[in-house]
């Protein structure tokens, strides 16, 4: 079965820039989408189709997508940022979430 | 305004049944794909189920046999059927909708389902 592979972890300080990726067999040949959960809410859509941002998502929020990777940028990141963070794509018919990964910022 | 509502959710026993209903405002649920995700305590996101506009439906493996989507376009309304309950499968169900391409963009609040004796 299809895969993405996401860091557990990442930490970053007050205003500096924090990147997270998602690496997959052939993810560079589908779309890849990130969302942003704090605890005890629903997922937030940041990121669809690798790099465009939905209405509404502040513009420190970027991705991008190179080979079978796609990265998730945060710039200038904001404590309200600390988060856990998914990668998902569709592999045919079904969907594929990352493992996720917690965003501490400190 | 645009969302989803879950309910339905509760305690039940291994091997039992459960219908856990996702009601939309402000689109027509059987425009876009439907999704079911659900997330056990402490742990990620999972797919779950889809079902598409045309009404064709699709399952994780981990639930496939067992639980059935389907939708009521009358109430605007996504269901998913879930049969023979395990333990594992005690988690929040979101209901999702992908009004992007290849993306989810609405969410519902969740509902939480124990299996548990």
């Amino acid at each position: 079965s299809y895969e993405l592979t996401q860091p557990p972890s990442v930490s970053v300080s007050p205003g500096q820039t924090a990147s997270i990726t998602c690496s997959g067999d052939k993810l560079g040949d589908k779309y890849a989408c990130w969302y942003q959960q704090k605890p005890g809410q629903s997922p937030v859509l940041v990121i669809y189709q690798d790099i465009k941002r939905p209405s509404g998502i502040p513009e420190r929020f970027s991705g991008s997508i190179s080979g079978n990777t796609a990265t998730l940028t945060i710039s200038g990141t904001q404590t309200l940022d600390e988060a856990d963070y998914y990668c998902q794509a569709w592999d045919s018919s079904t969907v594929v979430f990352g493992g996720g990964t917690k965003l501490t910022v400190l | 305004e645009v969302q989803l509502v879950e309910s339905g959710g509760g305690l039940v026993q291994p091997g039992g049944s459960l219908r856990v209903s996702c009601t939309a405002s402000g689109f027509t649920v059987s425009s876009n794909y439907m999704s079911w995700v659900r997330q056990a305590p402490g742990k990620g996101l999972e797919w779950v189920s889809v079902i598409y506009s045309d009404g064709r439906t699709y399952y994780a493996d981990s639930v496939k046999g067992r639980f059935t989507i389907s939708r009521d376009n009358s109430k605007n309304t996504v269901y998913l059927q879930m049969n023979s309950l395990r333990a594992e499968d005690t988690a929040v169900y979101y209901c999702a909708r992908k009004g992007v391409p290849d993306a989810f963009d609405i969410w519902g609040q969740g509902t939480m389902v124990t299996v548990s004796s």
